[in-house]
């Protein structure tokens, strides 16, 4: 098993730019997230998804979008980037939902917008 | 508010010492408490979970703690080897809703 994969693993994007970035998993995990890492903090839930179909915001949603079209594969879409949204950005996966089973984190994108 | 709480920021000691890293929380209703090791440009990995019954509980070098009562874990690393040097994070999940807060992380780093 290739556990979390993410692509791609560093970007530089200009201000007001959008870019994608890939997830996926292969542990048929019913759950996905999106966190970001900013340097210092601990990390911040973006999205979730519970399942193919199925997405809600986290704790920092704004400026960002997903879909979840398939069980394997949750894209993170930027629109219009900032440079606030310069950060580490982390997908993981879960049997059930988060708090109650153990989350796989892929390697990270790194991001930087100038 | 929940929050978690991590000391020191960062650490340095000698290969073969022992160290000991903390964390306070204030997360309530109190689900679970998790301690992560991540890597540098890697994603975190779990290394132990404890619910609100357990004290201890042990994976290989690495023994983490947990008092309920005064919301405190500790973990602590034995005969440290180079391959310890990473961030240890500690994550608390709460009961409602699903929430889950990770601390900051601890920087720790072994010298030969």
């Amino acid at each position: 098993n290739a556990g979390v994969t993410q692509t791609p693993k560093f970007r530089i994007l200009k201000i007001g730019q959008s870019m994608t970035l890939q997830c996926t998993q292969d542990m048929n995990h019913n759950y996905m997230y999106w966190y970001r890492q900013d340097p210092g903090m601990g990390l911040k839930l973006i999205y979730y998804s519970v399942g193919a179909g199925i997405t809600d915001k986290g704790e920092v949603p704004n400026g960002y979008n997903v879909s979840r079209s398939t069980t394997e594969d949750f894209p993170l879409r930027l629109e219009l980037a900032a440079p606030s949204q310069t950060s580490v950005y982390f997908c993981a996966s879960s049997y059930s939902r988060q708090g109650e089973d153990t989350q796989y984190f892929g390697p990270g994108t790194r991001l930087t917008v100038l | 508010k929940n929050q978690v709480e991590q000391s020191p920021q960062s650490l340095i000691i000698l290969e073969g010492k022992n160290c000991t890293l903390q964390c306070n929380y204030t997360v309530s209703p109190f689900s679970n408490l998790r301690w992560y090791k991540q890597d540098t440009g890697r994603g975190p990995v779990s290394l132990t979970i404890m619910t609100f019954s357990e004290n201890t509980k042990s994976n290989g070098r690495y023994t983490a703690t947990l008092d309920a009562d005064t919301k405190q874990s500790s973990l602590h690393i034995t005969a440290s080897q180079l391959s310890d040097s990473a961030s240890y994070i500690c994550v608390v999940s709460a009961k409602s809703a699903s929430k889950i807060i990770f601390g900051s992380g601890t920087r720790l780093s072994i010298r030969p």
